[in-house]
């Protein structure tokens, strides 16, 4: 699976929109980019993932370059309850292959 | 989503003692779950991959005999770490994809294990 590089943290006002960068130069043509968020002391919970399209959903969207070679994920509205660490990740998108979590981006939604 | 359970969500044990750990899926079945473990303010760490009817698969330095795994159903898979000291003191987190052609995993509340 290809490496992802993400800052480590970020601070958005609330009800402003989060845009939470990721690099993944190394990408290749089958993989996919996944975005996962993890509170505090919970379980990783999925947001989104994409192929090379840009997807959106109930809780966010996902922009992906055309090279694929980077990726945004846009929660729209922040609110505290978004305060978490968002990981991307880059994998073959067949089932049941494992997830590998890299360092993700700590969002700090401020009032 | 799907809806994968944990159980306990946490457990204090005393060194030298074994402790299980559950993962169930709720609403559907699956033939592979992974376990992870995550050190306070570090990532996940992927620790081995269960699997139904056969023997688990454990990521390089992962010790198999310590950290024990069955997939007794295609809805339960177990962790257990044995002889527990401090230091295995950690958040283990299961998941399981859903297996109706998505290709997210899910993943469970986690379970914190102290080791006193």
């Amino acid at each position: 699976d290809a490496k992802t590089t993400q800052p480590p943290s970020m601070d958005c006002a609330e009800g402003r929109a989060a845009n939470l960068p990721c690099n993944h130069s190394t990408i290749s043509g089958n993989e996919y980019v996944y975005w996962y968020r993890q509170i505090h002391s919970q379980g990783p919970q999925y947001i989104i993932h994409g192929l090379k399209n840009n997807e959106t959903n109930e809780m966010a969207s996902l922009i992906i370059t055309e090279d694929r070679k980077s990726s945004t994920l846009i929660l729209p509205h922040a609110t505290l309850r978004d305060t978490a660490v968002y990981y991307c990740i880059v994998r073959v998108g067949n089932n049941f292959n494992k997830f590998y979590f890299g360092s993700g981006t700590k969002l700090n939604v401020k009032p | 989503g799907a809806v994968v359970s944990q159980h306990p969500s946490w457990v204090i044990c005393k060194s030298g003692t074994s402790v299980k750990i559950e993962c169930r899926s709720l609403d559907f079945q699956a033939t592979t779950m992974f376990w992870y473990r995550q050190f306070p303010k570090q990532s996940l760490m992927l620790m081995a991959t269960s699997n139904e009817g056969s023997k688990a698969t454990y990521e390089q330095g992962v010790e198999k005999d310590k950290f024990l795994i069955n997939h007794a159903s295609l809805t339960l898979s177990t962790l257990t770490v044995t002889s527990a000291h401090p230091e295995d003191s950690s958040f283990y987190i299961c998941s399981a994809p859903p297996g109706t052609g998505g290709t997210e995993a899910f993943f469970g509340q986690g379970t914190r294990l102290t080791v006193v």
